[in-house]
């Protein structure tokens, strides 16, 4: 089955930095990738995702690159702010109902 | 943060012990799904169903049973075979279909078992 792998488990920055979180994943057949963001305590929320027709999205501080050759993709959030801190998912899915998730980054961002 | 809603938010249980967790959505989304997520882990998919009257094992299917009576419900069973049930459990939905799409998430029922 699909395998996804993230890095770095914990990342920390300070505020105003980038911030970079990778993803791989086994399964080239894999055609959206989806990143989720929770915050402490709450769900899981969809902040950005990508199809494997496309290499790169942006939605104002936040983009994902996609390299399908490769099996990877990332997500970046410039000019980080203290609201970004969170623990951040990447999934990788083929069809409907089998998402797998990596097993998430904890991101802080120092004030 | 409508749409999806889980009760209990806090359970807690004796070992050996069946406990069932509540799952509704008036999203309209054919396709349900229940996840484990455990300290350091990611989110594991427990049971995910398609449409009514169907479902499908996840990675982590055993100890779990799940039933997909109404479009709107898709209860979790937690058995005591379960071996290590403490665990916040999460319920999501999403459109269904040929394609894949975004998961709307439940705010979670966090488990203990003693």
């Amino acid at each position: 089955g699909e395998n996804v792998e993230q890095h770095p488990s914990t990342l920390s920055v300070q505020e105003g930095d980038s911030a970079v979180i990778k993803c791989t994943y086994s399964d080239s057949a894999s055609n959206y990738f989806p990143w989720y963001k929770q915050e402490l305590g709450k769900r899981p929320q969809l902040i950005i995702d990508i199809r494997s027709n496309v290499g790169e999205k942006k939605d104002q501080r936040i983009a994902v690159t996609l390299n399908k050759t490769a099996k990877h993709f990332s997500l970046h959030i410039t000019e980080t702010q203290p609201e970004d801190s969170a623990v951040y998912f990447c999934a990788a899915s083929k069809k409907a109902g089998k998402s797998t998730f990596g097993d998430g980054t904890t991101l802080t961002v120092k004030p | 943060d409508g749409g999806i809603t889980q009760s209990p938010k806090y359970l807690f249980r004796k070992e050996g012990q069946n406990v069932t967790l509540s799952c509704e959505q008036n999203l309209n989304h054919d396709a349900m799904y229940w996840y484990r997520q455990d300290p350091g882990q990611g989110l594991r998919l427990i049971y995910y169903s398609q449409i009514v009257n169907d479902f499908q094992k996840g990675d982590i299917a055993e100890g779990y049973s799940v039933s997909r009576e109404k479009k709107e419900s898709f209860p979790l069973t937690v058995t005591s075979a379960q071996k290590n049930p403490t665990a916040f459990y999460l319920c999501a939905s999403s459109i269904a279909g040929q394609g894949t799409y975004e998961q709307y998430f439940g705010p979670g029922t966090r488990l203990t078992v003693t």
